[in-house]
């Protein structure tokens, strides 16, 4: 079984339209995560949520917006899609003091 | 400022050579560190991590990191690399007290020459 799963794996789509990102995971932990990577590998933190209640929320634009309907799923929606916003977004998980897990990625690419 | 730099972009190295992949970091706490490699359309994975004792920490697939403080570098090394660890490897640094803290560098691509 997948311990942190998201779909889909691979997003095209126009600029201006909505999009949205599912994660869910398996392995019981209170804090999930998305990240961001861009063209350059560079790997970024964008939110964390800990049992469904949003504790980090870096600075992203208001057009993403997260949403944990429970603890074991956070997903991520986009408005308005911009080029820029091409990248691979990484849905994570973690509980407690433990390391992070990753899922395989979302790559969306905007034309 | 926290930062963490992986000086090396890509690497290439033969098919049964040593390895060393180099990180420095810049924390201002007691750092935890950590090792995770990303395969091709994958997500990352723990290779090892270090949080206190013994400096020389051994990891999965037979990967192995020195913390040495006086230098802030945690270097990841492999003594006879295969083709199949042919990925991008990212050093991170944070608070062992929150995962959300972590601080990823900007990765280094290993290459495998037959």
């Amino acid at each position: 079984d997948t311990a942190v799963s998201q779909t889909p794996k691979y997003l095209v789509t126009q600029m201006g339209n909505d999009k949205s990102i599912k994660c869910e995971q398996n392995l019981g932990h209170d804090t999930m995560y998305w990240y961001k990577q861009d063209s350059k590998k560079f790997l970024k933190i964008m939110f964390s949520y800990n049992n469904k209640e949003l504790i980090i929320n870096e600075t992203v634009p208001n057009r993403f917006s997260p949403k944990s309907p429970d603890k074991a799923h956070l997903n991520l929606h986009i408005n308005s899609l911009e080029l820029g916003d091409s990248a691979v977004y990484f849905c994570a998980s973690s509980e407690g003091d433990s390391p992070l897990h990753f899922g395989n990625g979302t790559r969306l690419t905007v034309t | 400022a926290q930062s963490v730099t992986q000086p090396d972009i890509h690497i290439t190295v033969s098919e049964g050579a040593s390895l060393e992949l180099r990180c420095n970091y810049s924390y201002g706490a007691t750092p935890y560190l950590f090792w995770y490699v990303q395969s091709p359309g994958q997500g990352l994975q723990l290779l090892l991590k270090y949080f206190s004792g013994d400096t020389l920490v051994q990891g999965i697939k037979g990967f192995e990191a020195e913390f040495k403080r006086s230098q802030s570098s945690f270097n990841l090394r492999k003594p006879s690399v295969h083709w199949s660890d042919a990925a991008e490897y990212f050093c991170a640094v944070g608070s062992y007290s929150s995962a959300s803290k972590i601080i990823f560098g900007s990765g280094t691509r290993l290459s495998i020459r037959p």
